[in-house]
């Protein structure tokens, strides 16, 4: 059974950095390309970051191009965001998300979710 | 590159049909026959229900159908029922600014 399941959500300053990770159960990472979405409160979906089944690709949305990066622990199966120069835009419930083998566009699993505030 | 364009609510009675409206561009929508629909409950997972604008995933009921015309995509809901009621959200494959758009999300009431 196909899981995703997303931590290090928490309270932080602006300019300041967190670490997301998403545990994969059910699938193993290295098969698959992943993606992270947030949703800002209030707000509709925003694609954020993906990676290549292979980790070699990653692709970014020019919103945190250059602040975040998409990374992933084969050894634990697990995906993680780094995110660095934090604003207060960024306070947001990211989700990771599976890409379907059909198309990197097919979102065809994801977590719950963890929520990022940036507040001073 | 902005968001598709989603009503904001839509409400049916149980049994009824509903149908959610996706409109984007020529850069997304018009574009491609890549688009998905996602329906969310709040504070649990979203889940694919639809993608290539017609196609439904294993398990996922058949009450639920899609479909496209031009740059407007749409999702109909038959035989409403209250577990149906949630958010729902259209995505698409994007050749502009960002790969993946999303719409700005459509909340269903069951009446």
């Amino acid at each position: 059974q196909v899981q995703l399941v997303e931590s290090g959500g928490g309270v932080v300053q602006p300019g300041r950095s967190l670490r997301l990770s998403c545990a994969a159960y059910g699938f193993t990472l290295s098969n698959y390309p992943m993606h992270w979405v947030r949703q800002a409160p209030g707000k509709g979906l925003e694609w954020v970051a993906d990676i290549s089944h292979d980790g070699l690709n990653q692709y970014y949305a020019d919103s945190v191009q250059g602040r975040f990066t998409i990374s992933r622990d084969i050894s634990k199966n697990t995906l993680h965001l780094q995110m660095n120069s934090l604003r207060t835009e960024d306070t947001a419930v990211y989700y990771c998300a599976r890409a379907n083998p059909s198309g990197w566009h097919i979102f065809d699993f994801w977590g719950q979710g963890t929520l990022v505030t940036v507040s001073s | 590159q902005s968001a598709l364009t989603q009503p904001a609510s839509v409400s049916g009675s149980p049994g009824q049909s509903i149908t959610i409206s996706c409109t984007g561009t020529t850069s997304d929508v018009g574009g491609y026959n890549y688009v998905s629909w996602y329906q969310h409950h709040p504070g649990k997972a979203p889940k694919l229900i639809i993608y290539d604008v017609t196609n439904r995933p294993s398990g996922v009921s058949n009450r639920f159908s899609g479909s496209k015309s031009g740059s407007t995509a749409s999702l109909t809901i038959s035989g409403l029922q209250a577990e149906d009621e949630a958010d729902y959200y259209c995505s698409s494959y994007a050749s502009i600014s960002t790969p993946y758009v999303f719409g700005t999300g459509t909340k269903v009431t069951v009446l």
